[in-house]
């Protein structure tokens, strides 16, 4: 139980495109979903926390209006990178929390991005 | 601001041997505390967790222990295996911050066979 799956894997795009990725909770309604960035060799950082049916909440430095967070249904949040440039470039991972109070994050595969 | 801290980017353990992984915190608000596990471009897989209430918690080969005086945490894999090799990552979670995970460095451990 409790897996996540995200698409795509990998995706490579041209700058100043956008590009959308989908994380959803394959076998459990996830009420939180959480988008996180990862660059080599670094740490998985935080973005945003999702709540299904309202507006996500960003974390410090995090654009907003670069990374657009949708949380449409309890099994599925996208997170869509507008005007991508290479600096955006990064794996984006997402997890999902079974239910409030629950500590533990599922996470997807990850999603490779290259903008080039 | 590092709240959760791996010092060790990397170890190398003898297959059977004992692996011990370190880390440490900041922030005395956590309350909760999680290991995962990741291979390269996946994402990561959870181990084991522990309460604040706790000061052990063991589940097969792996045991974390928690000094919470010490603000620092380890996880114990014994017997060590050659499938055990990946990036450990320890994270925290605290109810104030809405349980949101903060994560440390991670550190590669390697099983040599």
């Amino acid at each position: 139980g409790a897996v996540v799956s995200q698409h795509p894997s990998w995706v490579i795009c041209k700058s100043g495109t956008s590009v959308k990725i989908e994380c959803r909770s394959l076998d459990f309604q996830a009420t939180t979903m959480f988008w996180y960035r990862q660059f080599p060799k670094q740490s998985l950082m935080l973005m945003a926390t999702s709540n299904e049916g309202s507006k996500a909440t960003y974390e410090q430095g995090v654009e907003k209006d670069k990374f657009l967070i949708n949380h449409a249904s309890l099994t599925l949040s996208t997170l869509t990178v507008t005007s991508a440039h290479p600096e955006d470039s990064s794996f984006y991972i997402c997890s999902a929390r079974v239910y409030a109070g629950y500590n533990e994050q599922f996470f997807g595969p990850g999603t490779r991005l290259t903008v080039l | 601001d590092q709240q959760v801290k791996q010092n060790s980017p990397s170890l190398s353990v003898q297959e059977g041997r004992i692996s011990i992984l370190n880390c440490d915190y900041t922030n005395s608000m956590f309350d909760y505390f999680l290991w995962y596990k990741k291979y390269p471009a996946e994402g990561p897989t959870f181990l084991i967790s522990i309460s604040s209430i706790k000061d052990k918690n063991e589940d097969g080969r792996f045991t974390v222990f928690l000094n919470k005086s010490a603000k620092h945490l380890s996880l114990h894999i014994v017997p060590s295996q050659p499938g055990d090799s990946a990036v450990y990552f320890c994270a925290a979670s605290d109810v104030q911050g809405a349980q949101k995970l903060v994560f440390g460095q991670g550190t590669r451990l390697t099983i040599n066979p």
